[in-house]
């Protein structure tokens, strides 16, 4: 079954990119059914949508990140990425990966986030 | 951006207890709600999708209901495993945005 596993550096300095990456094992990066997403979660503002990649490299992020946020997909590596530049202590968060897996009923498309990585705690401080 | 509401914030249920989570929409999203249970140190994990759809592996005794802007996630017997913080999340249309949880309590 599909796992997902975040990777990177728990620690980063205020002003410095944040970069993590995502590797899938047990299914394939590259399926036509489904979305690759950032999430994160901080006591502060909860759980937060950061953006989305489709394996043909079409993207789509959270207006409130967008300016700040790059997610990228290495299909040879079955593995998609994160960026987050300029952060602050407010981008202070539990980062997770999750696949954004669709179900059609009749014409209509549903969507869920399922599974999810455990999950890697970055703290930006200096 | 839709806003999501919970209600209660927690509660206190015993063990074979009825439990009712509610959750609220700023605007209509259809039957585009997701119900995510999490465990302190883990990883959010889906329950329901589609408002009243069971993600396969889980356990019956969770079931949810709702459209519109009403939504409520139930389990009809608590067991000592379901104690637990419980999000709902709208997928209606990005930026998907999530509840700010429910988390229910050992009593």
């Amino acid at each position: 079954q599909l796992q997902l596993r975040e990777s990177g550096p728990g620690l980063v300095k205020p002003s410095e990119t944040l970069s993590l990456s995502c590797t899938a094992s047990g299914g394939s990066i590259s399926s036509d059914n489904c979305y690759w997403d950032w999430i994160r979660q901080s006591p502060g503002k909860g759980l937060e949508w950061i953006g989305s990649i489709y394996y043909r490299g079409s993207t789509h992020y959270n207006p409130s990140l967008e300016s700040r946020v790059t997610v990228s997909v290495d299909t040879s590596k079955n593995q998609f990425s994160l960026k987050l530049s300029s952060v602050t202590a407010a981008d202070t968060a539990v980062y997770y990966c999750a696949r954004r897996g669709i179900t059609i009923f009749g014409v209509v498309n549903f969507y869920w986030f399922d599974p999810w990585g455990q999950g890697t705690l970055v703290t930006v401080s200096s | 951006d839709i806003q999501m509401t919970q209600s209660p914030s927690s509660l206190s249920p015993s063990v074979g207890d009825r439990v009712t989570i509610t959750c609220r929409a700023s605007q209509s999203i259809s039957r585009h709600l997701n119900w995510y249970q999490q465990k302190p140190g883990k990883a959010p994990k889906l329950l329901i999708y589609a408002a009243s759809t069971l993600q396969s592996g889980v356990p019956s005794r969770f079931s949810g209901s709702g459209s519109g802007t009403d939504f409520t996630l139930t389990i009809s017997s608590l067991q000592p495993e379901d104690f637990a913080t419980y999000y709902c999340q709208q997928s209606y249309s990005p930026p998907f945005t999530f509840g700010p949880g429910t988390k229910v309590d050992i009593k």
